[in-house]
């Protein structure tokens, strides 16, 4: 079965710093899809990047960006710069494949504090 | 222009209501999601629409019944619901969902539903 594993409950960071959220997650697919989300406290669910698993090139979007370890199945995000709106909780997700259809399986998020 | 519209935002509902949730997106996207968010928890799938016919149902109770009118429109019928099945309830969609599509899915504001 395919699972996500998100390692760290919260995470906090100073407002500017760097900080990474570690997600592993488990497949016996060759050809998947890994996502991060963040859910800030308004609830709705913002894709933050995508990465696809043919792609060796490691996905960034502006101060986001992933570090894809695919033999080690691990897929962190890395937030540079942080400012006080990253704040949210993050949720790591797998793309799947169930009756011809495909669907997210999100892991349990970690949330992440800014500090001023 | 990625925009999945829900309404209500917020619903009260007795365990003798029927009520609905409406779901909502002019972006072309086939397949159309729900899914249910407990507090401190990830979203949980409940079914996938993909050209307008369910596609998976996650052995949701019928209490629940989802309807696809058309395309664009997704609706969640609910009746004779419990106090337990107070959540957040996600819409999302995406451009395709069969498999191998791996297209990212979009997420509404989301509808939060309290059953008294």
């Amino acid at each position: 079965a395919q699972t996500v594993t998100q390692s760290q409950p919260e995470m906090s960071v100073q407002e500017a710093e760097t900080v990474t959220l570690s997600c592993t997650y488990d497949t016996s697919e060759s050809d998947y899809y890994l996502f991060w989300y963040k859910q800030p406290p308004s609830r709705q669910m913002i894709l933050v990047i995508r990465q696809e698993a043919y792609k060796q090139q490691n996905a960034t979007e502006n101060r986001f960006s992933v570090n894809f370890q695919k033999a080690a199945k691990s897929f962190s995000l890395k937030i540079s710069d942080s400012q006080l709106g990253d704040a949210a909780m993050y949720f790591c997700a797998y793309r799947i494949n169930q009756g011809g259809s495909e669907k997210l399986v999100f892991g349990k998020g970690t949330k992440l504090t800014v500090n001023p | 222009d990625t925009e999945v519209t829900q309404t209500p935002k917020h619903l009260v509902m007795g365990m003798t209501n029927k009520k609905s949730l409406k779901c909502e997106q002019h972006m072309g996207h086939r397949a159309m999601y729900w899914y249910k968010q407990k507090a401190k928890k990830p979203p949980e799938l409940m079914f996938v629409y993909s050209y307008e016919k369910l596609s998976i149902n996650e052995s949701v109770p019928s209490r629940f019944s989802p309807e696809c009118p058309n395309s664009s429109l997704l609706n969640l019928h609910l009746h004779a619901l419990q106090p337990e099945d107070s959540a957040l309830y996600l819409c999302a969609s995406s451009q395709r969902g069969d498999r191998g599509a791996g297209n990212t899915i979009y997420f509404g504001e989301g509808s939060w539903l309290t059953v008294v």
